[in-house]
């Protein structure tokens, strides 16, 4: 496609419940990232993919989170027994490459999920 | 580990130059990007410096000294849809990641 997608737009749970969000991000890209934005504050990193592997898991805040990647494209990632504190907007990206720092590994944004936990 | 600082908000009038600043202390990185992100949007990529010095693009133009820890976006001939918040990341060594500062919210004024 023209851009990252992703989907839901918006998601509203209760508290407990799982939740999955999808990334389909620029066709051609192999890197893919997880981040998510916090009400008033920066974006913070969760996930890098590099093809179907996770080689950096280390910003995924605890083991109610996880993700995966299938055939180089999409991505879901998986939040189980959902807390209030997990309520942000989620945000993928993707890039040619992976970060190395060549204009090939900037990195694209979609326009991001918002998660509201009750 | 890295921190990265920005101011929280700034203001300019629509036709003026703004200038937002980034500072880091950060054991090392790859480059520096800027990214401008709309209200309810997703951020978009502006500008992107490895070595130091100015990169310009068009009325966008990014400073980077790696030596002072800090960087700046330069905005000229301000725009009303120039309000937006501006992102500073870092790529850091060894790491396929991005850390961004928490962001400047700039609001344009006629």
């Amino acid at each position: 496609g023209a851009g990252v997608s992703q989907s839901p737009s918006n998601k509203v749970t209760e508290k407990g419940k799982d939740v999955e969000l999808r990334c389909d991000p620029i066709s051609g890209h192999t890197a893919l990232y997880w981040y998510r934005q916090s009400l008033g504050q920066g974006l913070e990193f969760l996930i890098y993919f590099q093809g179907n592997s996770a080689p950096d898991k280390s910003g995924l805040p605890s083991d109610r989170f996880s993700a995966e990647r299938t055939g180089g494209s999409v991505s879901t990632l998986t939040i189980q027994r959902t807390q209030q504190e997990d309520s942000a907007v989620y945000l993928c990206a993707s890039s040619l490459e992976g970060t190395s720092g060549v204009d090939s590994d900037t990195q694209y944004f979609g326009p991001g999920t918002r998660l509201t936990v009750l | 580990g890295q921190n990265i600082d920005q101011p929280t908000e700034m203001t300019a009038t629509e036709g003026a130059i703004v200038q937002i600043n980034c500072t880091y202390q950060t054991s090392g990185f790859n480059g520096l990007f800027w990214y401008q992100q709309h209200a309810g949007e997703a951020p978009t990529f502006l500008s992107y410096n490895v070595l130091d010095g100015l990169e310009e693009k068009g009325r966008f133009s990014s400073f980077l000294s790696r030596s002072k820890g800090y960087s700046y976006l330069l905005l000229k001939e301000l725009q009303m849809k120039d309000s937006a918040s501006y992102l500073c990341a870092v790529s850091p060594y060894n790491t396929d990641k991005l850390i961004f500062g928490t962001g400047t919210r700039l609001q344009v004024f006629p």
